[in-house]
């Protein structure tokens, strides 16, 4: 079946650092999402990306999505201790029902 | 309320014993998913129900678990004669249509325990 992962597991950087997640779908993506998930929260959904090649931004945050749609990416620029959580791809695959296939997930730590 | 609401948020679970888990979606919302997060692990599917079709429910660990949305809004996820295994976060979630890429709409989720 369909499996998302994600490197690295874990980051911990120095506030003000830069971080970088990537996710990598051993089939195409029809679509792909981002999540983030505090701890003992549930996930709040970021960010779809849906064409190959796509690059969007939010703030601090830039999610690529790459040409072949099998994998994608998260960068925070200069973290703040608010960026702290776990960070989940989902991907999606073609056609039917949207079932979202989340990655493994990367848990940020960021030292203040 | 405007979002996913589930309950119980917590529930300890003797092993053995039967559990009923409900997710109210958001008012409208046709699809609906279950998923299951073990500590320090992403969601895993468990099910799909558009409206109250059950469309998928390969996600479902073995016979013991049963998914419901006899109505088309609120669901309940049955567990039966629980075990240790099953001790997770069980996910509710939600989103408006069917087509692919509408935004989902997770739960807090009910957190069980089965000692």
């Amino acid at each position: 079946g369909q499996q998302v992962m994600q490197i690295p597991q874990y980051q911990h950087v120095q506030e003000g650092e830069d971080f970088t997640t990537y996710c990598n779908s051993s089939t195409t993506l029809s679509n792909i999402q981002w999540y983030k998930q505090r701890p003992g929260g549930h996930p709040v959904f970021l960010i779809q990306l849906v064409k190959s090649g796509e690059v969007k931004k939010q703030k601090r945050l830039t999610f690529q999505f790459g040409e072949a749609k099998k994998n994608s990416s998260l960068h925070i620029t200069a973290t703040q201790t608010t960026d702290v959580g776990t960070y989940f791809c989902a991907g999606l695959l073609s056609g039917g029902y949207q079932k979202v296939t989340f990655g493994t997930g990367t848990k940020l730590q960021v030292i203040p | 309320g405007a979002g996913v609401s589930q309950s119980p948020r917590y529930k300890v679970a003797k092993r053995g014993q039967d559990v009923a888990l409900r997710c109210d979606p958001i008012s409208g919302h046709v699809s609906l998913f279950w998923y299951q997060q073990a500590l320090g692990q992403g969601p895993e599917f468990l099910t799909y129900f558009q409206n109250e079709a059950q469309l998928d429910k390969s996600g479902l660990p073995s016979d013991r678990f049963f998914a419901e949305r006899p109505e088309g809004s609120v669901s309940t996820l049955k567990i039966q004669r629980t075990q240790q295994e099953d001790s997770a976060v069980y996910l509710c979630a939600s989103s408006l249509e069917v087509r692919s890429g509408n935004t989902i709409y997770f739960g807090e989720g009910s957190w069980l325990t089965v000692v």
